[in-house]
Protein backbone atom coordinates (compact mmCIF):
# COMPACT_ATOMS: atom_id res chain seq x y z
CA UNK A 1 0.00 0.00 0.00
CA UNK A 2 1.46 3.43 -0.81
CA UNK A 3 1.38 6.41 1.14
CA UNK A 4 3.15 8.30 3.69
CA UNK A 5 4.64 7.05 7.03
CA UNK A 6 5.19 9.69 10.22
CA UNK A 7 6.78 8.19 13.38
CA UNK A 8 6.25 8.13 16.03
CA UNK A 9 2.67 9.62 16.53
CA UNK A 10 3.84 11.21 20.05
CA UNK A 11 6.63 12.10 21.51
CA UNK A 12 7.78 14.15 24.67
CA UNK A 13 10.58 16.34 24.55
CA UNK A 14 12.52 17.45 27.21
CA UNK A 15 14.15 20.78 27.87
CA UNK A 16 17.38 21.45 25.68
CA UNK A 17 16.83 18.42 23.95
CA UNK A 18 17.02 17.79 20.21
CA UNK A 19 14.36 15.12 18.72
CA UNK A 20 13.97 14.00 14.81
CA UNK A 21 10.55 13.40 13.39
CA UNK A 22 10.36 10.56 10.83
CA UNK A 23 8.79 10.67 7.28
CA UNK A 24 8.90 7.75 4.44
CA UNK A 25 7.14 8.11 1.71
CA UNK A 26 6.45 4.87 -0.90
CA UNK A 27 5.05 7.43 -3.44
CA UNK A 28 7.78 8.17 -5.59
CA UNK A 29 7.37 11.75 -5.13
CA UNK A 30 10.05 14.41 -5.81
CA UNK A 31 9.10 16.83 -3.08
CA UNK A 32 8.30 16.51 0.41
CA UNK A 33 7.15 19.05 3.09
CA UNK A 34 6.86 19.40 6.83
CA UNK A 35 3.87 21.38 8.02
CA UNK A 36 3.22 22.33 11.72
CA UNK A 37 -0.06 22.94 12.82
CA UNK A 38 -1.55 24.96 15.77
CA UNK A 39 -4.41 24.60 17.73
CA UNK A 40 -7.17 26.81 15.49
CA UNK A 41 -4.53 27.64 12.60
CA UNK A 42 -3.86 26.24 9.33
CA UNK A 43 -0.69 24.67 8.67
CA UNK A 44 2.52 26.68 8.30
CA UNK A 45 5.16 25.37 6.27
CA UNK A 46 8.52 24.63 8.05
CA UNK A 47 10.32 23.20 5.36
CA UNK A 48 9.89 21.80 2.07
CA UNK A 49 12.50 19.92 -0.57
CA UNK A 50 11.93 19.14 -4.15
CA UNK A 51 14.76 16.80 -5.09
CA UNK A 52 16.97 14.53 -2.94
CA UNK A 53 20.15 17.01 -1.43
CA UNK A 54 18.11 20.06 -1.82
CA UNK A 55 15.96 21.69 0.72
CA UNK A 56 14.29 25.19 0.47
CA UNK A 57 13.11 26.97 4.63
CA UNK A 58 9.88 27.99 4.82
CA UNK A 59 7.76 30.69 6.61
CA UNK A 60 9.00 29.00 10.22
CA UNK A 61 12.02 27.70 10.01
CA UNK A 62 13.84 29.31 13.01
CA UNK A 63 15.23 26.08 15.34
CA UNK A 64 14.20 23.15 12.61
CA UNK A 65 16.64 21.33 10.54
CA UNK A 66 16.04 19.04 7.99
CA UNK A 67 17.86 16.22 5.38
CA UNK A 68 17.28 15.06 2.40
CA UNK A 69 19.59 12.02 1.86
CA UNK A 70 17.20 9.72 -0.08
CA UNK A 71 14.09 10.39 -2.05
CA UNK A 72 12.16 8.32 0.42
CA UNK A 73 13.12 9.93 3.47
CA UNK A 74 12.54 13.78 4.79
CA UNK A 75 13.16 13.51 8.25
CA UNK A 76 12.82 16.71 10.48
CA UNK A 77 14.88 17.63 13.93
CA UNK A 78 13.39 20.10 16.43
CA UNK A 79 16.45 21.56 17.90
CA UNK A 80 16.42 23.15 21.42
CA UNK A 81 16.90 26.47 19.86
CA UNK A 82 12.86 25.98 18.89
CA UNK A 83 11.56 27.42 22.21
CA UNK A 84 7.80 26.20 21.14
CA UNK A 85 8.00 22.60 19.87
CA UNK A 86 4.68 21.62 21.39
CA UNK A 87 2.50 21.22 17.86
CA UNK A 88 1.39 18.61 15.02
CA UNK A 89 4.00 18.12 12.58
CA UNK A 90 2.81 17.25 9.47
CA UNK A 91 4.40 15.84 6.39
CA UNK A 92 4.00 15.89 2.98
CA UNK A 93 4.42 14.98 -0.61
CA UNK A 94 3.67 15.06 -4.14
CA UNK A 95 4.78 14.20 -7.39
CA UNK A 96 6.93 17.26 -8.59
CA UNK A 97 7.95 20.47 -6.42
CA UNK A 98 6.20 23.25 -7.37
CA UNK A 99 2.70 24.13 -5.56
CA UNK A 100 0.69 22.89 -8.56
CA UNK A 101 -0.03 19.53 -7.15
CA UNK A 102 -2.18 17.78 -4.42
CA UNK A 103 -0.46 16.98 -1.77
CA UNK A 104 -0.58 13.72 -0.02
CA UNK A 105 -0.05 13.63 3.99
CA UNK A 106 0.69 11.47 7.01
CA UNK A 107 -0.61 10.85 9.71
CA UNK A 108 1.05 13.34 11.99
CA UNK A 109 3.22 13.67 14.87
CA UNK A 110 2.05 15.23 18.28
CA UNK A 111 5.34 16.67 20.00
CA UNK A 112 4.71 17.89 23.63
CA UNK A 113 7.14 19.11 26.18
CA UNK A 114 7.85 17.34 29.41
CA UNK B 1 3.18 38.97 1.11
CA UNK B 2 0.07 36.63 0.52
CA UNK B 3 -2.47 36.55 3.02
CA UNK B 4 -4.95 34.26 2.93
CA UNK B 5 -8.55 34.69 5.22
CA UNK B 6 -10.97 31.82 5.41
CA UNK B 7 -13.94 32.72 7.46
CA UNK B 8 -16.30 31.80 9.65
CA UNK B 9 -13.95 29.92 11.75
CA UNK B 10 -16.37 27.54 13.09
CA UNK B 11 -19.71 26.53 11.59
CA UNK B 12 -22.50 24.59 13.50
CA UNK B 13 -25.54 23.14 11.30
CA UNK B 14 -28.17 20.91 12.15
CA UNK B 15 -28.35 17.73 9.94
CA UNK B 16 -29.88 18.51 6.34
CA UNK B 17 -28.65 22.15 6.86
CA UNK B 18 -26.66 23.64 4.27
CA UNK B 19 -22.57 25.15 4.97
CA UNK B 20 -20.79 27.20 3.27
CA UNK B 21 -16.90 28.36 4.07
CA UNK B 22 -14.95 31.14 1.86
CA UNK B 23 -11.48 31.63 1.39
CA UNK B 24 -10.02 34.96 0.38
CA UNK B 25 -6.79 35.63 -0.61
CA UNK B 26 -4.93 39.31 -0.76
CA UNK B 27 -2.79 38.78 -4.12
CA UNK B 28 -4.57 36.73 -7.50
CA UNK B 29 -4.11 33.32 -7.33
CA UNK B 30 -2.18 30.65 -9.99
CA UNK B 31 -4.49 28.03 -7.91
CA UNK B 32 -6.57 27.02 -5.11
CA UNK B 33 -7.01 23.98 -3.36
CA UNK B 34 -9.13 22.27 -1.11
CA UNK B 35 -8.48 19.85 2.04
CA UNK B 36 -10.93 18.29 4.49
CA UNK B 37 -9.54 17.36 7.68
CA UNK B 38 -11.13 14.89 10.08
CA UNK B 39 -10.82 15.18 13.87
CA UNK B 40 -7.72 13.62 14.75
CA UNK B 41 -6.76 12.80 11.38
CA UNK B 42 -4.63 14.58 8.53
CA UNK B 43 -5.44 16.70 5.64
CA UNK B 44 -6.66 15.16 2.75
CA UNK B 45 -6.91 17.17 -0.40
CA UNK B 46 -10.43 17.10 -1.94
CA UNK B 47 -10.48 19.64 -5.59
CA UNK B 48 -7.95 22.06 -7.47
CA UNK B 49 -9.31 25.20 -8.90
CA UNK B 50 -6.87 26.84 -11.58
CA UNK B 51 -9.68 28.95 -14.26
CA UNK B 52 -11.12 32.26 -13.54
CA UNK B 53 -15.05 31.56 -12.38
CA UNK B 54 -14.38 28.06 -12.47
CA UNK B 55 -17.45 25.56 -10.60
CA UNK B 56 -16.44 22.10 -10.12
CA UNK B 57 -19.21 19.48 -8.14
CA UNK B 58 -18.34 16.43 -6.26
CA UNK B 59 -21.80 14.95 -5.09
CA UNK B 60 -22.98 17.03 -2.71
CA UNK B 61 -19.82 19.96 -2.59
CA UNK B 62 -19.41 22.67 -5.09
CA UNK B 63 -16.46 24.55 -5.34
CA UNK B 64 -16.09 28.18 -6.45
CA UNK B 65 -13.07 29.83 -8.12
CA UNK B 66 -13.54 33.63 -8.05
CA UNK B 67 -13.49 35.53 -11.69
CA UNK B 68 -11.04 37.83 -9.94
CA UNK B 69 -8.52 34.29 -9.00
CA UNK B 70 -8.53 35.75 -5.62
CA UNK B 71 -11.44 34.40 -3.66
CA UNK B 72 -12.91 30.66 -3.58
CA UNK B 73 -15.77 28.88 -1.44
CA UNK B 74 -16.86 25.45 -0.47
CA UNK B 75 -20.43 24.48 -0.38
CA UNK B 76 -21.86 21.60 1.02
CA UNK B 77 -25.86 21.17 0.43
CA UNK B 78 -27.79 18.99 3.20
CA UNK B 79 -25.19 18.18 5.73
CA UNK B 80 -24.36 14.87 6.59
CA UNK B 81 -22.57 13.97 10.12
CA UNK B 82 -19.86 12.11 7.88
CA UNK B 83 -19.21 16.33 6.94
CA UNK B 84 -17.64 17.37 10.26
CA UNK B 85 -14.19 18.38 9.99
CA UNK B 86 -12.02 21.13 9.26
CA UNK B 87 -12.09 22.46 5.67
CA UNK B 88 -8.76 24.28 4.31
CA UNK B 89 -8.39 26.45 1.62
CA UNK B 90 -4.49 26.11 0.11
CA UNK B 91 -3.93 29.80 -1.96
CA UNK B 92 -0.85 29.30 -4.45
CA UNK B 93 0.48 32.18 -5.95
CA UNK B 94 4.43 31.10 -6.19
CA UNK B 95 4.23 30.38 -2.54
CA UNK B 96 1.17 27.92 -0.80
CA UNK B 97 -0.25 29.29 1.97
CA UNK B 98 -3.23 27.80 4.17
CA UNK B 99 -6.21 29.48 5.28
CA UNK B 100 -6.81 28.59 9.29
CA UNK B 101 -9.53 26.53 8.40
CA UNK B 102 -13.39 26.33 9.18
CA UNK B 103 -14.24 23.53 11.64
CA UNK B 104 -17.66 21.99 10.82
CA UNK B 105 -19.66 20.52 13.38
CA UNK B 106 -22.93 18.76 12.39
CA UNK B 107 -26.02 18.02 15.16
CA UNK B 108 -27.80 14.48 13.98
Amino acid sequence: DGGITQSPKYLFRKEGQNVTLSCEQNLNHDAMYWYRQDPGQGLRLIYYSQIVNDFQKGDIAEGYSVSREKKESFPLTVTSAQKNPTAFYLCASSTKGGHNQPQHFGDGTRLSIL
Amino acid sequence: GQQVMQIPQYQHVQEGEDFTTYCNSSTTLSNIQWYKQRPGGHPVFLIQLVKSGEVKKQKRLTFQFGEAKKNSSLHITATQTTDVGTYFCAANNNDMRFGAGTRLTVKP
